[in-house]
């Protein structure tokens, strides 16, 4: 069965640094997503990616975020300049189609930690 | 804004039935999802209503009623391995979480 993947599992970075993220989604979706879970909260929506460029950002998802879809497998996010706060899992998720984005597969997350 | 209200811990028996209510405040609705997360690893999707009534899938049962921003999740037949982490979504241009209802099953 298809699934997403994510690179690498764990990742620490001290604080200023900036981290890239990467995820590989299902090879025939066309939807892309970033959430975040800080420890024990919720899963927080990050922004979403369609037709090489960003479909909705939430608040969090500010100037120090970025995403890329660098070929046509990868889906990257860049946290340019690390802060303790954004120690999080990142997931990732794709959809097929904008008609079952209420069914997105997620990847196994990134867990960030900032020191 | 956008809000989900859920309660945060439910516990039961195997074999048990439990329902794990969610309520909803938000502009753009499409519709209600629901996913399990067992101990931090990947939300996996359950069940999806885009109309009022129930979906039934299985074990699980999912209920909207749209006129009440109100939908639940309905597990029957309980097993051990149901332990995990239940999050309720609204559907929009994007999935909004609610803060999650984590479900303790004991023999």
């Amino acid at each position: 069965e298809p699934e997403v993947t994510q690179t690498p599992s764990h990742q620490v970075t001290q604080m200023g640094q900036e981290v890239i993220l990467r995820c590989v989604p299902i090879s025939n979706h066309l939807y892309f997503y970033w959430y975040r879970q800080i420890l024990g909260q919720k899963v927080e929506f990050l922004v979403s990616f369609y037709n090489n460029e960003i479909s909705e950002k939430s608040e969090i998802f500010d100037d120090q975020f970025s995403v890329e879809r660098p070929d046509g497998s990868n889906f990257t996010l860049k946290i340019r300049s690390t802060k303790l706060e954004d120690s999080a899992m990142y997931f990732c998720a794709s959809s097929d189609s904008s008609d079952s984005s209420y069914e997105q597969y997620f990847g196994p997350g990134t867990r960030l930690t900032v020191t | 804004g956008q809000s989900l209200e859920q309660p945060s811990e439910v516990t039961a028996v195997e074999g048990a039935i439990v329902q794990i209510n969610c309520t909803y405040q938000t502009s753009g609705f499409y519709g209600l999802s629901w996913y399990q997360q067992h101990d931090g690893g990947a939300p996996t999707f359950l069940s999806y209503n885009a109309l009022d009534g129930l979906e039934e899938t299985g074990r699980f049962s999912s209920f909207l009623s749209r006129s009440d921003s109100y939908g639940y999740l309905l597990l029957q037949e309980l097993q051990m391995k149901d332990s995990a982490s239940y999050f309720c979504a609204v559907v929009g241009t994007a999935l909004i979480f609610g803060k999650g209802t984590t479900l303790s099953v004991s023999s």
